[in-house]
């Protein structure tokens, strides 16, 4: 398996409340990725890095931010959760360091609860 | 937006039958991938097929790609019950060395003993 973690694994929280989840990753790659998961709606892309401090939006960005001060880090915070943030995020990696060969590697993903 | 469809959005098949998906989408691609994920998982690659390929073969998976009809199937031969999973495929478009993907709704393939 890819070197990846994202913490927390499950989080219950509240309406209104900040949240910030971590994916940390060991192998050097030099895009990282946000997806979330919404039954009917497959994966959709938040936000992604292609380098330090180099962020961009994807599909659904709204309510999310986003940092990398690091290789090996990737943030995505929740300035104020809402139910509609309710889902499963995946973060995903990509781009070894001989340029590897477009697949993604993917986290066991962030379970997110916001009542 | 939604770029790739699938098709069937569930199948179910005896073990050591073939399995086939399909996907269509909307835009032009730089490339096109399959993935699978097992329940309460996170996705797993399994094949990239480039634009200006038609048919690639990995193991038990050939994968065939009609950019004029923009469309795609995964085939799967020789089905096991470890192949019960959710297929997923998703188009990419490559912005700033980023793979920028775009999923369908998946597959749920369930393969019967």
């Amino acid at each position: 398996d890819a070197g990846i973690t994202q913490s927390p694994r499950h989080k219950v929280t509240e309406t209104g409340t900040p949240v910030t989840l971590r994916c940390h990753q060991t192998e050097n790659h030099r895009y990282m990725y946000w997806y979330r998961q919404d039954p009917g709606h497959g994966l959709r892309l938040i936000h992604y890095s292609y380098g330090v401090k180099d962020t961009d939006k994807g599909e659904v960005s709204d309510g999310y931010s986003v940092s990398r001060s690091k290789t090996e880090d990737f943030l995505l915070t929740l300035e104020s959760a809402t139910s509609s943030q309710t889902s499963v995020y995946f973060c995903a990696i990509s781009g070894s360091a001989g340029g590897g060969t477009g697949e993604l590697f993917f986290g066991e993903g962030s379970r997110l609860t916001v009542l | 937006s939604q770029q790739g469809e699938e098709d069937p959005q569930a199948l179910s098949i005896q073990e050591g039958e073939n399995a086939t998906m399909n996907c269509s989408y909307k835009t032009s691609i730089n490339n096109l991938q399959w993935y699978r994920q097992n329940s309460g998982r996170g996705l797993v690659h399994l094949i990239l097929i480039r634009s200006n390929e038609r048919e690639k073969h990995s193991g038990r998976l050939r994968v065939t790609l009609d950019t004029s009809k923009k469309s795609s199937s995964l085939l799967i031969t020789a089905s096991r019950a470890a192949d019960t999973a959710s297929y997923f495929c998703a188009t990419a478009s490559v912005i700033q060395g980023a793979q920028k993907l775009v999923f369908g709704q998946g597959t749920r393939l369930t393969i019967n003993p």
